[in-house]
């Protein structure tokens, strides 16, 4: 079972826009939720993090929204450029257990001139 | 600070021949994480150790892989018998168990081994 859902395998954002992706997770025991971004060919790079104990998470262009109540976060990238383009996957930890991460499918992000 | 490294990064092999990846973590984290990614796919957990303890494996893990990381520092996969459905992208990370600024939790992956069993 899918414990991490990334429902959007893809989304197109012009330049300058707000870029918004979406992931829900089913398993209430995660409590730390991170953002990567991968591009061909290389390992994920982690972008951003939030605590269960948060409900927002801000670094620069990136911002981290999480609503436990309906087990969503989203990324919000503002403004997008296109070096934002990208594969994003959302990831989650039960930090009382061995932090492995969960992943999601990945949301592929292009972001047009 | 170097980085995760990971070597190969690209490993072509025949079915049923044997393959060992080797990563280097970050030389400052004690915990180690193998991965595993296949097409469309997230990376999917398949061993972490904590210093040289092996403390969990994914059942992903069938009898054929073995990892080890026998003095807490660099670590290896090795693959026996390798068949085309392991054909994937390992990825290594590592992470701190101290905290330091809140980065307790945050992975850090290194570029991966593309391994095609042809």
């Amino acid at each position: 079972d899918q414990q991490v859902k990334q429902n959007s395998p893809s989304l197109s954002v012009q330049e300058g826009r707000i870029s918004i992706l979406n992931c829900d997770y089913t398993n209430s025991m995660f409590d730390y939720f991170l953002w990567y971004k991968k591009y061909p060919a290389e390992g994920p790079t982690f972008l951003i993090s939030i605590s269960s104990i948060k409900d927002k998470n801000e670094d620069g262009r990136f911002t981290v929204f999480l609503n436990k109540s309906a087990k969503h976060l989203s990324l919000h990238i503002v403004p997008s450029q296109p070096g934002d383009s990208a594969v994003y996957f959302c990831a989650a930890s039960d930090t009382g257990t061995a932090s492995k991460l969960t992943f999601g499918t990945g949301t592929r992000l292009q972001v047009t001139l | 600070d170097t980085g995760v490294s990971q070597d190969p990064r690209h490993k072509i092999t025949k079915r049923g021949q044997n393959v060992t990846f080797r990563c280097d973590p970050i030389s400052e984290h004690n915990r180690l994480y193998w991965y595993r990614q296949t097409l469309g796919q997230g990376p999917e957990f398949l061993t972490y150790f904590q210093n040289e303890a092996q403390l969990e494996k994914s059942r992903l893990l069938s009898d054929r892989f073995s990892a080890e990381r026998p003095k807490g520092s660099f670590s290896t996969l090795e693959i026996q018998r390798t068949e085309q459905g392991d054909s994937a992208m390992y990825l290594c990370a590592s992470s701190s168990s101290r905290t330091s600024g809140g980065q307790l939790y945050e992975q850090y992956f290194g570029p991966g081994t593309r391994l095609t069993v042809t």
